[in-house]
């Protein structure tokens, strides 16, 4: 069974770092692409970040201005949201998906979320 | 930037009635787009993907159609457990990612 758990979630103080993790289970990790969706409390969803299964194509959203870093470990099985210069209203609760077989459009499994506070 | 817009914003149907959610991208996306629905402190689960085809598991009540910039799911016959919000996603090219509607709240009436 698929099973994807995010960690690493907490109160920060603007400005500080923060980094998330995903941990994966019951597929090959290595051969999927896996992103960040967050959503902020009451709101929709965000998509963050993506990352191929070979971290060789790795996109973000516009919003974040080079703040926010994904990177994988396919010999962890786990994916990982290096978080700076936070800010509130990066305060969300931070989804971690696999993106369906190649070519299919749609998250098809999804961790349950790790909340991110930003406030002093 | 591809923009979706999900109407209505809210929609009140009682069980057993037709529910039908647009979805309208402000430029064509081909069949780019998936479905989801999210439970209150639940993460989303995949309805639809590539516009019509139901993902695994997904009862036959719920169907996607459209392509291009007009994009509809239908619930065919509403059971209590479908009352949840809405949302539909497209990927892009260029920028390269992806973009999710605002949502549409399904309630009970």
């Amino acid at each position: 069974e698929v099973h994807l758990v995010e960690s690493g979630g907490g109160l920060v103080k603007p400005g500080g770092s923060l980094r998330l993790s995903c941990a994966a289970s019951g597929f090959t990790f290595s051969t999927f692409s896996i992103d960040w969706v967050r959503q902020a409390p009451g709101k929709g969803l965000e998509w963050v970040s993506s990352i191929d299964s070979s971290s060789t194509y790795i996109f973000y959203a516009d919003s974040l201005k080079g703040r926010f870093t994904i990177s994988r470990d396919n010999a962890k099985n786990s994916l990982y949201l290096q978080m700076n210069s936070l800010r509130a209203e990066d305060t969300a609760v931070y989804f971690c998906a696999r993106e369906s077989a190649a070519g299919m459009i749609g998250f098809d499994y999804w961790g349950q979320g790790t909340l991110v506070t930003v406030s002093s | 930037e591809i923009v979706l817009t999900q109407s209505p914003a809210t929609l009140s149907l009682s069980p057993g009635e037709r529910a039908t959610l647009s979805c309208r991208a402000s430029q064509s996306v081909s069949s780019y787009l998936a479905w989801y629905q999210q439970k209150p402190g639940q993460a989303p689960r995949l309805l639809i993907y590539d516009a019509s085809n139901r993902a695994t598991g997904i009862p036959a009540r719920f169907s996607g159609s459209g392509s291009g910039t007009d994009f509809t799911l239908t619930i065919s016959s509403l059971e209590p457990e479908d009352f949840a919000v809405y949302y539909c996603q497209q990927r892009s090219n260029w920028p390269p990612g992806y973009t999710f509607g605002q949502g549409t709240k399904l309630e009970i009436k």
